[in-house]
């Protein structure tokens, strides 16, 4: 059974610019759910998905945003990139909220 | 919202040694994970846990969600045992959003 894919990997970006992010759950999962994590502010929530549904969010800016397909595979989008931006973005799949699978995640540098 | 702590922040231990790791949380959880991050950034699913006991080859974690906390038991620690161990908990006033806590981590030295 496949497991969480997101892509790219890697991601170089200036500030100002955007990004989008994708999560490809692992198949039956109907919930996905964001992370950002760096080393000052640890792991945290940026939101989750359910059935294409936003049913939390974090305490994270309107440049923030995602959403999520009939197929459960989500995208993240964040515009205006700051140089704080820059992070390891770690997306998660479960058939509910949890228990909780991860992908390898997308390292995000803003130059 | 709720707060989840571990403890300790830091733990050093030589290859063999045996080790606790600690989660509190300060309000009611539907659920509890533990996880691994190892030194590339993969977070590996180390159980699911929201009561009771389980034990997985080395590993064991106790949830006693009445207190408040639990537990994560490594015995005969290896250096693959190396990186930072986390908590999880969705509280049951929002079962939606999954709180971390900030990690142990852990260096298993030869």
């Amino acid at each position: 059974k496949a497991g969480v894919t997101q892509t790219p990997r890697y991601l170089i970006k200036t500030r100002g610019q955007q990004v989008t992010l994708s999560c490809s759950p692992i198949s039956g999962h109907r919930s996905v759910s964001w992370y950002q994590q760096t080393p000052g502010q640890g792991l945290q929530f940026l939101f989750e998905y359910f059935s294409e549904t936003q049913r939390n969010k974090g305490n994270f800016p309107g440049r923030f945003s995602g959403r999520q397909f009939s197929n459960s595979r989500s995208e993240m989008n964040v515009s205006t990139l700051e140089l704080g931006d820059s992070a390891l973005y770690l997306c998660a799949s479960g058939r509910d909220v949890q228990p909780q699978h991860f992908g390898d995640g997308t390292r995000l540098s803003i130059l | 919202g709720i707060q989840v702590e571990q403890s300790p922040p830091d733990l050093i231990l030589q290859e063999g040694a045996n080790s606790t790791l600690r989660c509190n949380f300060s309000d009611s959880v539907n659920n509890l994970q533990w996880f691994h991050q190892n030194p590339w950034g993969q977070l590996i699913n180390l159980f699911y846990i929201p009561s009771g006991t389980k034990q997985n080859g080395r590993l064991s974690a106790t949830t006693v969600a009445t207190e408040r906390y639990s537990l994560l038991y490594i015995s005969s620690s290896q250096t693959t045992d190396s990186g930072v161990y986390f908590c999880a908990v969705a509280p049951k006033t929002s079962y939606d959003k999954v709180i971390f806590g900030p990690g142990t981590s852990l260096s298993v030295i030869p």
